[in-house]
């Protein structure tokens, strides 16, 4: 079975720091992988997703990840956070070919302070 | 077009007390899935339907159950509640393709008392 580990569950910057969140999953086969943010008081919302193709995936509002296949990673990267950035972001994980469940991981809750 | 929709919004129960929570899409999406979140755990599926007429159980199905009532609608009943089912409960929906986003619905809070 798949899981996911986020590492950081939470982070402060200052409006303008660099953003690396850590995603990283285990499961030995082919796998579709997706980043969702969660906004205070709203519900989840996709950033973006990587099924095949170009490892750097770019999503919206300036979010991308990039996929390394030998890590077993998919980090999420923004080069300059605001404040509207605010929010729990959750990386997520499912196995090509298997019937859209998706494992989540725990989240990473993310103030941005202005 | 709405999106998922869940109702309620919030619901305080006394243990032992039943209650059912409401999903509808009107995406004409094939599948639907219900999960909970509960702080530092993220989000885990509860019990999903591929198509109208199925259901399937997830990762923690165990003081729950799931209609599927049409296409639009897929339910989630607890029997009978416990405090370890005080959680957020979102509703989702999908195309059938296994790369095809999700779609959330907004949540709906529940307190067991």
């Amino acid at each position: 079975a798949q899981s996911v580990s986020q590492h950081n569950h939470h982070v402060i910057l200052s409006e303008a720091a660099s953003l690396e969140l850590g995603c990283n999953y285990s499961y030995g086969g082919t796998v579709n992988l997706f980043w969702y943010v969660q906004y205070p008081g709203q519900h989840l919302q996709l950033l973006l997703k990587y099924f095949s193709g170009d490892p750097l995936v770019k999503g919206i509002k300036g979010f991308e990840a990039e996929f390394i296949k030998s890590k077993f990673s998919f980090n999420l990267r923004k080069p300059s956070v605001q404040w509207s950035d605010t929010a729990e972001y959750f990386c997520a994980v499912n196995a090509r070919g298997s019937f859209q469940k998706l494992v989540f991981g725990t989240g990473t809750r993310l103030l941005v302070s202005p | 077009n709405a999106g998922v929709t869940q109702t309620p919004k919030f619901q305080v129960l006394k243990t032992g007390q039943s209650m059912t929570l409401q999903c509808a899409q009107d995406m004409n999406h094939n599948s639907m899935y219900w999960y909970r979140q509960d702080p530092g755990m993220g989000l885990r599926l509860i019990y999903y339907s591929a198509s109208e007429g199925t259901t399937d159980k997830g990762e923690v199905p165990n003081g729950y159950n799931v209609s599927r009532l049409n296409k639009r609608e897929f339910s989630l009943r607890l029997e009978s509640a416990a405090p370890s089912q005080t959680s957020v409960y979102f509703c989702a929906s999908s195309p059938p393709d296994t790369q095809e986003t999700q779609y959330f619905g907004p949540g709906t809070r529940l307190l067991v008392l």
